[in-house]
């Protein structure tokens, strides 16, 4: 079983939409979270850590379930330039150190 | 720039030729992280340092593969007798591990090796 799931996609979605991402985890020592955005023949870059009690950056908002192993990203009035790829990223801190990254959610987002 | 910084960017080479990669990262940075992505999938594990020492190699890394970091600083990767499978991008991240935990990462803009 791999340690970080998540649905492809693709994600085609019109502007101003609202789209979810859902992502599971199977480690349940897992401490550290977080949502990763690649764009085509880029590196990875930070979109947002993800806190216990959930938390909200400008239009993004990410959400912890620890008892569920899921993590979910909520982008709300989406915009062309989010048309990306988002990677769920896991790290098991203290006790291992291996960020272990989804295969990515794929978004297009259509004028 | 003092983000992370990979070299070459791009690496044409004949299979069973071997090729080094290097990573520098962030100055501050204690821990190294290299990882091989191919199309459709996310980042996967190679290896990391911290400092000078590799602590964790993944056991999908064949013993063709090679990391150093030898003064806890850059990185080099060398992939010997490279085989068409190993095309991919290699990317190197850096983060900081400090009392309160681990930093996320932060990563270079990788080296595509394309293997004829």
């Amino acid at each position: 079983r791999k340690e970080v799931e998540q649905d492809p996609g693709p994600f085609n979605v019109p502007e101003g939409a609202t789209v979810a991402f859902n992502c599971t985890y199977s480690n349940s020592a897992s401490q550290s979270f977080f949502w990763y955005r690649q764009d085509c023949r880029k590196e990875p870059k930070l979109l947002m850590s993800v806190y216990s009690s959930g938390n909200e950056d400008g239009r993004f908002t990410a959400q912890l379930n620890r008892a569920s192993q899921y993590i979910s990203l909520l982008i709300r009035d989406s915009k062309l330039s989010d048309s990306a790829t988002y990677l769920c990223v896991v790290n098991t801190f203290p006790t291992g150190n291996q960020f272990y990254f989804g295969t990515g959610t794929s978004l297009t987002v259509i004028p | 720039d003092t983000g992370v910084s990979q070299d070459p960017r791009h690496k044409i080479t004949k299979r069973g030729q071997n090729v080094t990669f290097r990573c520098d990262p962030i100055s501050e940075h204690n821990r190294l992280y290299w990882y091989r992505q191919t199309l459709g999938q996310g980042p996967e594990f190679l290896t990391y340092f911290q400092n000078e020492a590799q602590l964790e190699k993944s056991r999908l890394l064949s013993d063709r593969f090679s990391a150093e970091r030898p003064k806890g600083s850059f990185s080099t990767l060398e992939i010997q007798r490279t085989e068409q499978g190993d095309s991919a991008m290699y990317l190197c991240a850096s983060n900081l591990l400090g009392t309160s935990g681990t930093d996320t990462q932060y990563f270079g803009p990788g080296t595509r090796l394309t293997v004829l």
